[in-house]
């Protein structure tokens, strides 16, 4: 079983749609979550960054985390074109001290319909 | 400059040739990752430097050799690859929370798109 699953997609909606994306992790450590976005021949940057579970708001972005069932999300209102690209759900355990690389999902596509 | 810095962009090698990536952040970070990312598959960690001491080496082949002369700067040294090792490869630069463990988020670079012929 791999450490994170996300659907790869591609995931196809229309301009002003409320966009859903999840990943599904198998190790309870992880305590660390959060998105990025990834547009073409770029490098991932940043979204939303959460610690636990609970949710967070930030815009148009809500990221979701649910310990329990070791499953997160990310929900993007009013989506608009420039939203199109690939999302990358990443996470990462306390070492007690030292940096932890982080372990990420396969990313899903997202393409957003004017 | 601000943020992570990677050069150069693309690199086109020979499988016997020898190279260097080079990654600078300008953000005061005290960690810097390796990552490569591979068509269809997960961003995979390479190397963690820890205030410049290598804390992990995901079983990387030593064909690849980091190096981390200072806290802002993180070199990737590649020898004698393969034609499997085409990739995106993408430095990363995060702040260590003091006392909790762990990091706070990580900055990528915009990588170098390496193809090796």
């Amino acid at each position: 079983q791999k450490e994170v699953e996300q659907d790869p997609g591609p995931l196809s909606v229309p301009e002003g749609a409320i966009v859903s994306l999840n990943c599904t992790y198998s190790n309870s450590a992880f305590q660390y979550f959060m998105w990025y976005r990834q547009y073409s021949r770029k490098g991932p940057e940043l979204l939303m960054y959460t610690y636990s579970s609970g949710n967070k708001e930030d815009g148009r972005f809500t990221a979701q985390v649910d310990k329990s069932s070791k499953y997160i999300s990310l929900f993007i209102r009013d989506s608009q074109p420039s939203d199109s690209a690939t999302y990358l759900c990443a996470m990462s355990a306390s070492t007690g001290g030292g940096a932890d690389g982080l372990t990420f999902g396969k990313g899903t596509h997202l393409i957003i319909q004017p | 400059e601000t943020g992570v810095t990677q050069t150069p962009r693309h690199l086109v090698m020979g499988m016997t040739n020898k190279k260097s990536l080079k990654c600078e952040q300008h953000l005061g970070h005290n960690a810097m990752y390796w990552y490569k990312q591979s068509a269809k598959k997960p961003l995979e960690l390479m190397f963690v430097y820890n205030f410049k001491e290598q804390t992990e080496n995901n079983s990387v082949p030593s064909r690849f050799s980091p190096e981390c002369p200072n806290s802002s700067h993180l070199f990737l040294h590649l020898h004698t690859l393969q034609p499997e090792d085409s990739a995106l490869y993408l430095c990363a630069s995060s702040h260590l929370l003091a006392g909790k463990g762990g990091t706070d988020t990580q900055y990528f670079g915009p990588g170098t798109r390496l193809t090796v012929l």
